[in-house]
């Protein structure tokens, strides 16, 4: 089965701050990549998908890239309001394997 | 508006069994393909089954293969999970959720997810 690992498992930015996280497919999974926000006791929400689209309503200073085994999502500017777990997950075909996610804090 | 509302979550001896159901509402329900993932208190998301559209292509991780047993309900818009020989470990929210759109064939994302209802194993 193909694994998902994340990077790094927590992070803890300032506002304003350019955020990174990282997602390594231990396969080649093309761009069948999804990233979701699941904020603090709510329930996971679908941010982008096909690596780099953005779902509907999603704020702007969200962006994916990568294609292949390695992936980033990156936040432009740190809001208060993206305080958040984030998850990365492949998708093409079962088993729909998730990273083991990325705990983003305000500083 | 697109819905899932699951229920049939509660606390359960180890060795029991419960069946969860999720209410699908606002689209054609038995064109998508659906799921279950539960999330352990504090852990990660976990994919515990999936069911094709018309029900006859299904799926389990080894964690769960034998024990639970997804099933639908096309008339009734509804979606099943039979967890039996539950565990401690199987202890979670579990999570009804649908394929992002027609579009993407069995490779989808997930979109909408349900509130969850939470399931407890203990003695």
């Amino acid at each position: 089965d193909i694994q998902m690992t994340q990077s790094p498992s927590s992070l803890s930015a300032s506002v304003g701050d350019r955020v990174t996280i990282t997602c390594r497919a231990s396969q080649d999974i093309r761009t069948y990549l999804a990233w979701y926000q699941q904020k603090p006791g709510k329930v996971p929400k679908l941010l982008i998908y096909t690596a780099s689209t953005l779902q509907s309503g999603v704020p702007s200073r969200f962006s994916g890239s990568g294609s292949g085994s390695d992936f980033t999502l990156t936040i432009s500017s740190l809001q208060p309001e993206d305080v958040a777990t984030y998850y990365c997950q492949k998708y093409n075909g079962a088993p729909w394997t998730f990273g083991q996610g990325t705990k983003v804090e305000i500083k | 508006e697109v819905q899932l509302v699951e229920s049939g979550g509660g606390l359960v001896k180890p060795g029991g069994s419960l069946r969860l159901s999720c209410a699908a509402s606002g689209f054609t329900f038995s064109n998508y393909n659906m799921k279950w993932v539960r999330q352990a208190p504090g852990k990660g998301l976990e994919l515990v089954s999936s069911i094709s559209s018309g029900g006859s292509y299904i799926y389990y991780p080894d964690s769960v293969r034998g024990r639970f047993t997804i099933s639908r309900d096309n008339a009734k818009n509804s979606l099943y999970l039979q967890m039996n020989n539950l565990r401690v470990e199987d202890t979670a929210m579990y999570y009804c959720v649908r394929d992002l759109n027609l579009l993407c064939g069995g490779d989808c994302p997930f979109d909408p997810w349900g509130q969850g209802t939470l399931v407890t194993v203990s003695s």
